[in-house]
């Protein structure tokens, strides 16, 4: 099994919708981040959280919220989806600050 | 000016060949240097970090040059396998987050 996995894998949403973005891991790590990919450009920092009653904004937080239920679970909520937010979304986690650990991404569409 | 800038490429390299990517970061206080390849619109991988001395891991070189914030890496005798995109990252801040580069797409032919 995948030490860290994403559901669902892909998405097709309307604008306007709620749409919740899970992400679960087994490798123990305090640390889960998620960061989004757009063609053309590098991973951006979406939100992070360091423990359970830890979260931090990234770069690009506006339109998005999260909640770490558990050290391995950390969702990722887009409150009103629209075009913009189409993406290949990536969940990761750490032990410590160095070596980070993906999940296999979810791809979304809202149309 | 992006923090993490690289060559987007793509690099066409035959097998066999030596392909070289560079990168270099903005924030001089940066505190930790990765490579990360990713294949295909799938997840990254670390393939290696990059240390001051330089560091070697089979058939990739990695070197770091902080006076000039300058980061690369070299891929020996190239493989059909090593077709992927090339991440280049840098760790920063007390918490150590990582800004990635672009990326560099090498596509090696047979």
């Amino acid at each position: 099994d995948a030490d860290v996995t994403q559901t669902p894998r892909n998405r097709i949403t309307k604008t306007g919708k709620r749409i919740m973005l899970e992400c679960s891991q087994t490798k123990g790590h305090d640390r889960m981040y998620w960061y989004r990919q757009d063609p053309g450009l590098g991973l951006q920092l979406i939100y992070y959280s360091f423990d359970v009653k830890d979260i931090n904004k990234g770069e690009i937080s506006d339109g998005y919220s999260v909640s770490r239920q558990a050290q391995a679970k950390f969702s990722l909520s887009l409150e009103s989806a629209i075009p913009n937010q189409t993406a290949l979304y990536f969940c990761a986690t750490s032990q410590g600050p160095e070596t980070q650990y993906f999940g296999p991404g979810t791809r979304l569409l809202v149309l | 000016r992006k923090e993490v800038e690289q060559d987007p490429g793509p690099f066409n390299v035959p097998e066999g060949a030596t392909v070289a990517f560079n990168c270099t970061y903005s924030n001089s206080a940066s505190q930790s240097f990765f490579w990360y390849r990713q294949d295909c619109r799938k997840e990254p991988k670390l393939l290696m970090s990059v240390y001051s001395s330089g560091n070697e891991d089979g058939r990739f070189t990695a070197q770091l040059n902080r006076a000039s914030q300058y980061i690369s890496l070299l891929i020996r005798d190239s493989k059909l396998s090593d077709s992927a995109t090339y991440l280049c990252v840098v760790g920063s801040g007390s918490a150590r987050q990582l800004t990635f580069g672009s990326g560099t797409q090498l596509t090696v032919l047979p």
